[in-house]
């Protein structure tokens, strides 16, 4: 039981430098969501997808894109990484709105 | 908009104590309630829900009631166990349309043998 599966678990970049964290879930669910969480903020959504083909911005969106080409994969990219972006991020899945399913998280420290 | 608060601060408490987080919300309309739990090192997991008021939801020994005339959700566990040390969100959905859930800033529970 894969559920919801994030790559790297673990990256540190440059100011500047662009990177992608890739979301994998094989639940068949439709929705799918990308979080980060920072000490003292909580969780804070990015974007999220309802839908192969559709994404939409959340609360913190600027900085980032996403893309769902499949409906099985969501992905984060970072096109210029700045310090503020250095955070945990969360991808996460459902079917509906109630219960999400959670990867383990992306460590990603900006320099 | 819609949002949930959460009491300040890390909770320490000795095995077997009572746990009490508490947890008020912000909503129009008639949200659901949920709280999420990260154990360390892993990614949230849905701990229990309540989708009406006066519902108590329960799992693995804790418990919330939807108090909709206080608008709070508060979770409560009887006799914690060292395994219960974890991170602890409340959140909500208005489900009307909405597909996201907002969440508290969460409460980090050390529970000391």
């Amino acid at each position: 039981n894969a559920g919801v599966t994030q790559t790297p678990k673990f990256r540190v970049l440059k100011t500047g430098q662009s990177m992608t964290l890739l979301c994998a879930q094989d639940m068949n669910h439709e929705y799918m969501y990308w979080y980060r969480q920072d000490p003292g903020m909580g969780l804070r959504l990015i974007h999220y997808s309802v839908g192969e083909g559709t994404t939409a911005k959340g609360e913190v969106p600027d900085g980032y894109n996403v893309s769902r080409l499949k409906k099985q994969n969501f992905l984060l990219g970072l096109e210029s990484a700045a310090p503020s972006q250095t955070s945990v991020y969360f991808c996460a899945s459902s079917v509906g709105s109630t219960k999400l399913f959670f990867g383990s998280g992306t460590q990603l420290s900006v320099l | 908009g819609d949002s949930v608060t959460q009491m300040e601060g890390p909770v320490t408490l000795s095995e077997e104590a009572f746990l009490t987080i508490n947890c008020t919300y912000t909503a129009t309309g008639y949200p659901s309630l949920f709280w999420y739990v990260q154990y360390p090192g892993e990614g949230l997991q849905l701990l229990l829900k309540a989708t009406k008021a006066d519902d108590k939801g329960s799992n693995k020994g804790f418990e919330a009631t939807y108090r909709k005339e206080t608008t709070s959700f508060h979770l409560e566990k009887g006799s914690v166990q060292v395994s219960d040390s974890a991170v602890y969100f409340c959140a909500l959905t208005t489900g009307r349309g909405n597909n996201r859930l907002a969440f508290g800033k969460g409460n980090q529970v050390v529970v000391i043998p």
